[in-house]
């Protein structure tokens, strides 16, 4: 059973505008929740975090939203420029725990 | 941040041979590190938890016979793929976690850049 889920697998968006990435959970246990950013043929790099004490992170263009009674989280990032074009997974997990990740939303930034 | 190194970063392989992936942490000590597995267009599967010094817990469905996993130190992990057959080519990555400190967050993990495994 999937525990993170992704329901968009692709998103376009215009350069400069706000592009906004969405997840679900299903465990009210996590605690911690993570957005990593994909090339083709790389691994993950971690993008930003939030912990569940938080419902807002903001880091630069990229702000996370938490909202644990919905066990929903989104990534927003603004402006959106053509190098965020990647795919973006996200995870959630227990501290110091394993994390399940989402099935990735492959994001276009069209210039 | 943390850097997780991997190597090598592509092997291709007879079926039959074993293949082993490194994962080092270059910067800090990692206390665990976690092997996933990524099939084409689906997400990364966890296969194996290993923490420094003690044997690693498997994830269901995933034979630990076939993939060992060796966490001898607490800046290298192996995975070694035994007897490799055409349906192990995947992209293995792991990622390698502090347990705290600097830059390293309560539950951050850092992630390899993957190795791809193909079988022929």
């Amino acid at each position: 059973d999937q525990q993170v889920k992704q329901n968009s697998p692709s998103l376009s968006v215009q350069e400069g505008r706000i592009s906004i990435l969405n997840c679900d959970y299903t465990n009210s246990m996590f605690d911690y929740f993570l957005w990593y950013k994909k090339y083709p043929a790389e691994g993950p790099t971690f993008l930003i975090s939030i912990s569940s004490i938080k419902d807002k992170n903001e880091d630069g263009r990229f702000t996370v939203f938490l909202n644990k009674s919905a066990k929903h989280l989104s990534l927003h990032i603004v402006p959106s420029q053509p190098g965020d074009s990647a795919v973006y997974f996200c995870a959630a997990g227990m501290s110091g725990n394993q994390f399940y990740f989402g099935t990735g939303t492959s994001l276009t930034v069209i210039p | 941040g943390a850097v997780v190194s991997q190597h090598p970063s592509w092997v291709i392989c007879k079926s039959g041979t074993s293949v082993k992936i490194e994962c080092r942490s270059l910067d800090f000590q990692a206390t665990t590190m976690f092997w996933y597995r990524q099939f084409p267009k689906q997400s990364l599967m966890l296969m194996a938890t290993s923490n420094e010094g003690s044997k690693a817990t498997y994830e269901q469905g995933v034979e630990k016979d076939k993939f060992l996993i060796n966490h001898a130190s607490l800046t290298l992990s192996t995975l070694t793929v035994t007897s490799a057959h055409p349906e192990d080519s995947s992209f293995y990555i792991c990622s390698a976690s502090g347990g705290g400190g600097v830059g390293q967050g309560a539950g951050e993990q850092f992630f390899g850049p993957g190795t791809r495994l193909t079988v022929l």
